[in-house]
């Protein structure tokens, strides 16, 4: 495989349930990240892992707990969701630096009822 | 205010127009800027990377002006297939890309 893949797809939960998004990415970079994105919102930042230390955490609730167990894997936890918390997840690595672009995985799209 | 502000459109263009999107940054000290497309339900992809002397790829050119802080973003002879949402991305020293929140082009036959 290549690029950046996430699992599942698609992902129906209840507000008391707890389930786990997990990305893969097959290119060899040291900063993995989580974005989410909402309807008519543009994308926000949720975590930054950077040689799999967490180096940005964009006032996220505690509703919501990554895990990068190493530099290509990435998990984002989550568990007593609000209906709110619907939105697209999307995984992304790059080479940490400037001047080079992430690639994303195709997204976890997260309803909760 | 944004760090990234763009216009949301949306563009209705007809096949074979000229389109241009502008983008504004906030943070003079972003170093590198990019224009990623987002095709509906899909994740964003990388479009080009804005260079300052601009860039130009088949239809697509795109052009930093640093002194005024917006990237531009010209589509050529549009084509059906263009239709998606266009987002401008600046990145500074940290590790995050700030995007805009995009702006959608429709280009009708």
């Amino acid at each position: 495989e290549t690029g950046v893949t996430q699992t599942p797809r698609h992902l129906v939960m209840g507000m008391t349930n707890k389930k786990s998004l997990k990305c893969e990415q097959h290119l060899g970079h040291n900063a993995m990240y989580w974005y989410k994105q909402s309807a008519k919102k543009p994308l926000e930042l949720m975590f930054v892992y950077s040689l799999e230390e967490r180096v940005e955490n964009n006032s996220v609730p505690s509703r919501f707990s990554p895990e990068c167990p190493n530099s290509s894997h990435l998990f984002l936890h989550l568990h007593t969701l609000q209906p709110e918390d619907s939105a697209l997840y999307l995984c992304a690595s790059s080479q940490a630096g400037v001047g080079t672009e992430a690639f994303f995985g195709q997204g976890t799209r997260l309803t909760v009822v | 205010r944004k760090e990234v502000e763009q216009d949301p459109g949306p563009f209705n263009v007809p096949e074979g127009a000229t389109v241009a999107f502008n983008c504004t940054y906030s943070n003079s000290a972003s170093q590198s800027f990019f224009w990623y497309r987002q095709d509906c339900r899909k994740e964003p992809k990388l479009l080009m990377s804005v260079y300052s002397s601009g860039n130009e790829d088949g239809r697509f050119t795109a052009q930093l002006n640093r002194a005024s802080q917006y990237i531009s973003l010209l589509i050529r002879d549009s084509k059906l297939s263009d239709s998606a949402t266009y987002l401008c991305v600046a990145h500074n020293s940290g590790y995050a890309l700030n995007f805009g929140k995009g702006t959608s082009l429709l280009v009708t036959p």
